[in-house]
Formats: structure tokens, sequence, C-alpha cells
């Protein structure tokens, strides 16, 4: 079964700066989709950012960016120029291609220090 | 363009009583999901319909939780009779085909 594992419970970091977010997957497919979702205080959920795993550029949106390294099973979030709107839990999500179930890791909650 | 849109956004009521969580997806979509949110779990999908027909309900946790689509714009989850550990955020989500989900804001169900 797949598994996504978010090592960093909480993280914080200066208004301004650049924060990257970790996230590993288990899987033995080779096509899949990786999400990365945004959980403000207000509770819903919005999508960030996703990457295809057969393609091998870095997905880029705005001051988010992602590293993508598939044989490593890796999929970290970079956040640049941080923003206190920025702040909420960040959840990474695996999606097996051809399927629908989404499968989110734990959730990083991201505070930012003014 | 509207949104996924859940109703209530809090409920609160007593262990025995029925619960009804009601679901609109965004126009156009036709997969919908509903997903549950505990500190303990965290996210988990519990079923998923396309064209309004149910696909995966592998996540239900127990015959105490149905859902319905009775059509495209329309989702309901209901849970009979409730219990104290079914207290959690539910989530209904939607998407277009292999699109990504685009979530609703969730209902916070507290049962006494």
């Amino acid at each position: 079964a797949q598994t996504v594992t978010q090592s960093q419970p909480e993280m914080s970091v200066q208004e301004a700066e650049t924060v990257t977010l970790s996230c590993t997957y288990d899987t033995s497919e080779s096509d899949y989709y990786l999400f990365w979702y945004k959980q403000p205080p207000s509770r819903q959920m919005i999508l960030v950012i996703r990457q295809e795993a057969y393609k091998q550029q870095n997905a880029t949106e705005n001051r988010f960016s992602v590293n993508f390294q598939k044989a490593a099973k890796s999929f970290s979030l970079k956040i640049s120029d941080s923003q206190l709107g920025d702040a909420a839990m960040y959840f990474c999500a695996y999606r097996l291609q051809g399927a629908q179930k989404l499968v989110f890791g734990q959730g990083t909650r991201l505070t930012i220090n003014p | 363009d509207a949104g996924v849109i859940q109703s209530p956004r809090h409920e609160v009521t007593e262990m025995g009583q029925e619960v009804t969580l009601r679901c609109k997806p965004i126009s156009g979509h036709d997969y919908l999901f509903w997903y549950r949110q505990t500190m303990m779990r965290g996210l988990e999908l519990l079923i998923y319909f396309n064209n309004n027909v149910p696909i995966d309900d592998s996540g239900m946790p127990e015959d105490r939780f149905s859902a319905k689509m009775p059509n495209a714009s329309f989702s309901t989850l209901k849970i009979q009779p409730s219990e104290p550990r079914d207290s959690a955020v539910y989530f209904c989500a939607s998407s277009r085909g292999r699109g990504p989900q685009h979530f609703g804001d969730g209902t916070r169900l507290s049962i006494l």
C-alpha cells in the first residue's frame, strides 16, 4: 500500500525568508501524481501545487516550488519570500495514475514569524 | 465560479441521533469524494462516486455510515446512530475526470 510521510510536524520561519517542507512516499508504481494542499485556520483545503511523476521538470506556482526526486521518492515544497498568509497546515498527497484515491501525509504546521 | 459547497458548517448533536451532511459539487465535475479528518488518523477517504454511482466505499467505517448521490449536484453522508467517536471534520471534494480534487470548507461534527 502507498504511504506518505511528512517527518516535520511543525516548522517556523521568519517572514520573507524561505522554508522547505519535506515529504517522502512509498510506492512500487511508476505513474502517479503528487500534491501539496494548504489548510489555513479557516479549515478549507486549498490545492497549492501538483506534480506528474513522468515529468522531470519541477512544478512551480509563483512563490511555491517543488523538488521532486523520483528515485528517492521525495517531494519537498519550497516557499520563497514567506508571507503571514502562508501560515497553515500543509499536506502532501499521492495519487496513483488511473486511480482517484488521494493518500495524505499527516501534515506539517507552518508558522510565519513577523 | 462557485466551489464545493458543504452544509452545515458546524453540527453538534447528541449520541444516538441521526446526522446528515450535505454537499454540492462544482458544476461539471463527475467525481465526488467524502473524506474524514481526525487528529489520530489524519485525512481518510470514506467513499467516492463517479457519475453519481458509488465506486469505492471501502473507507466507510461501519454500517452506521451511508452516502448517497441522487443527482449530479447533490450528495449526502448520513450517520445513524451517531457516536462520540464520529466527531471529526468531514470534507466533500469533487473533480473533473482525473483532474485535481477541489475541497469544500468541511463540516465540523461534534457528537456529545
